[in-house]
């Protein structure tokens, strides 16, 4: 089992470029959460969602942060025309159903570092 | 929606001694509660972690507590060694949701 496989894991990006994060979440897992961690700072839900659905987007940005989850491949977070404040690590992390028997805590990508300049 | 609180945000310990981080929940519908431990650089790695039914767990020198009673939770690290130092993270979840929420993180040092 790889775990939860994100890329890139470094991106520099200029202000105003489009960033593309992806996730592909440990084999089983149906659930996919992004977080976003500034430096020095906490880890902040951003946006979970299921196969082809957005369960909770109560995290995200209302402008410029979108993300997906096909039926097929793996989940995007897409940030267009960035700014330096977007500059943070975002992790992706996945999980089953919370509550089947032996998984509860969710397994958390490398992360991929954006960096804005 | 659930808010949890850390503290303290930094702890320096002398190697050998007890380190323990506390954090609190605000919704009683809360019931389950992971750490997590990430190095610097690193991914947020799963310690340990305890649901509602139970009021204590230990995994040889962590341990985690639970009082829902008074919604807090707390981490024990005994006979802390260096590759302890880490930020960790306490989080809580509320059953039949799926987001786990986190506190602030706790930076914790070991003094050799």
């Amino acid at each position: 089992n790889a775990g939860v496989m994100q890329n890139p894991r470094h991106l520099v990006r200029r202000r105003g470029q489009e960033a593309r994060l992806r996730c592909s979440p440990m084999k089983g897992h149906s659930h996919v959460y992004w977080y976003r961690q500034l430096p020095e700072e906490g880890l902040k839900f951003m946006v979970y969602l299921q196969k082809e659905n957005i369960i909770d987007e109560s995290g995200m940005p209302k402008e410029r942060f979108s993300a997906e989850f096909p039926k097929e491949g793996p989940s995007i977070l897409r940030i267009q025309q960035v700014v330096r404040g977007d500059s943070a690590a975002y992790f992706c992390a996945s999980s089953p159903p919370i509550g089947t028997t032996g998984q509860g805590g969710y397994t958390f990508g490398s992360g991929t570092r954006l960096t804005v300049v | 929606g659930e808010n949890v609180e850390q503290h303290p945000s930094t702890l320096s310990v002398q190697e050998g001694d007890s380190a323990v981080i506390k954090c609190t929940y605000s919704d009683s519908a809360s019931n389950y509660f992971p750490w997590y431990k990430q190095e610097l650089g690193k991914r947020p790695q799963l310690i340990i972690d305890i649901r509602s039914n139970v009021g204590e767990k230990k995994d040889q020198r962590i341990a985690v507590t639970l009082n829902k009673t008074a919604k807090h939770f707390s981490l024990h690290i005994t006979e802390t060694q260096p590759e302890d130092s880490a930020v960790y993270f306490c989080a809580a979840i509320i059953q039949g949701a799926q987001k786990l929420v986190f506190g602030q993180g706790t930076r914790l040092t070991i003094n050799p």
